[in-house]
This record gives structure tokens, sequence and C-alpha cells, in this order.
């Protein structure tokens, strides 16, 4: 069964600071990824997801994340935040098979400083 | 731009009331899911669908959740009695039909529930 961790709960980064958000996966092949983001009172809308080829991903709103096969992440990046970025952000792990749930992680919520 | 409804967007109620959620997908897509967000327990799965049938509703409370999907074009959440530990976001997602959607699931707005 798969199943994901996002061990940072809340992290605060000045503003034009670079981002890293941490994501690891539990599942015994090349799983499906995603980052999600979910502003206040809103719902979730899909960054960016991993499927297969190349590892680096690129999303929306210049984010990107890499798959690690080695170490079992999909880490999420930005190289410059925006006071915007403020969110929840979720990783989530889906297997490959025709449509099928997804497993969300706990969720990181990112607090941008000025 | 094809998106997911939902409605209401809000909902206060008094315990004991009955409360219906209603989901429209994205037309074509044939799975729905019902999702329940907390601050305590974050996102939790409820129920999915797909073509119409329910897959899984084993993260549902049977005593008094329902999930249905009279049409293709609709799903509905329904809470008979509701309480207060109910009050929740809930939302509604969809995903395409076929492998070449990888899984990925489309969010709708949300419905905030208040049960008093």
């Amino acid at each position: 069964a798969q199943s994901v961790t996002q061990p940072d709960i809340h992290i605060t980064v000045s503003e034009g600071a670079s981002l890293e958000l941490r994501c690891n996966y539990s599942y015994g092949a090349t799983p499906y990824l995603f980052w999600y983001v979910q502003s206040p009172g809103q719902g979730l809308q899909l960054l960016l997801k991993y499927f297969s080829g190349d590892t680096l991903v690129q999303g929306i709103k210049g984010f990107e994340a890499e798959f690690k096969r080695s170490q079992s992440s999909f880490n999420l990046r930005k190289p410059s935040v925006h006071w915007s970025d403020a969110a929840e952000y979720f990783c989530a792990v889906g297997a490959p098979s025709s449509a099928s749930k997804i497993i969300f992680g706990s969720g990181t919520r990112l607090s941008i400083r000025p | 731009d094809a998106r997911v409804t939902q409605t209401p967007r809000h909902k206060v109620t008094e315990m004991g009331q009955e409360v219906t959620m209603r989901c429209q997908p994205i037309l074509g897509h044939n799975t729905v899911f019902w999702y329940r967000q907390t601050m305590m327990q974050g996102l939790e799965l409820l129920a999915y669908f797909r073509n119409r049938a329910p897959l899984d509703d084993s993260g549902m409370p049977k005593d008094r959740f329902s999930a249905e999907m009279p049409d293709a074009t609709l799903a509905t959440l329904k809470i008979q009695p509701s309480e207060p530990r109910d009050s929740a976001v809930y939302f509604c997602a969809s995903q395409d039909r076929g492998l070449q959607s990888h899984n990925e699931q489309f969010f709708g707005p949300g419905t905030r529930l208040t049960v008093l």
C-alpha cells in the first residue's frame, strides 16, 4: 500500500528566499506523484505531477519538483517565494492503475515573512 | 473552463438535521471522490465512485453518512442526523477515465459545514 510523509508541519521563509518542501513516499514500484496547493478557503489545486520520464518536473507558479527513486522522495522547490505563495501544500502518491485513489500527506503550511 | 462545482458553499445547521451536499464533476470524468477536511484529522477520503457505482466507502461513518451518484453529472453526500463533530469542509474531486489521467484529481471549492 502507498503512503506519503511530509515531515514539516509548518515552514516560514522570507519573501524572495528559496523554498524546499519535503515529501517521502512508500510504494513498491514507480508511483504517480503530485503536489497540490490549498489557499485559505479554497479547494486543492494541482501544482505539478510526475508519472514517468524526466525526473525534474516543472509546474505552475514557478514551482518544480524532483523525483528521486533512491531516496523515495519528491521534494518541491521554488527559487524565490512570493507573499502569495503562503498556503498549505500537499504531497500525494498514486498507484499506476486506471483511475484509482491517491494518498495525501498531512500537508505543510507555508508562511511568508515580509 | 471545466471545473468541479459544489453546493452549497456554506451550510450552518442544528444538530439532528439532515444535510445534503451536492457535487457536479467535470463533464466526462467517470470517478468521483468525497473528502472531509478538519484541523485535527487533515484530509480524509470518505468514499469514491466510478461510473456511478460505489467503489470504496470504508472511510465513511455508515450509520449517518450516505453517498450516491443519481446520474453522471451529480454526486450527493448526505448526513442524517448531523452532529457537531461533522463540522468540517467537505470536498468533492473528479477524475478522468483512462490511464492518461495518471490518477490526477480535480477538486471543487468545498462545502463548509457547521453543525451547532
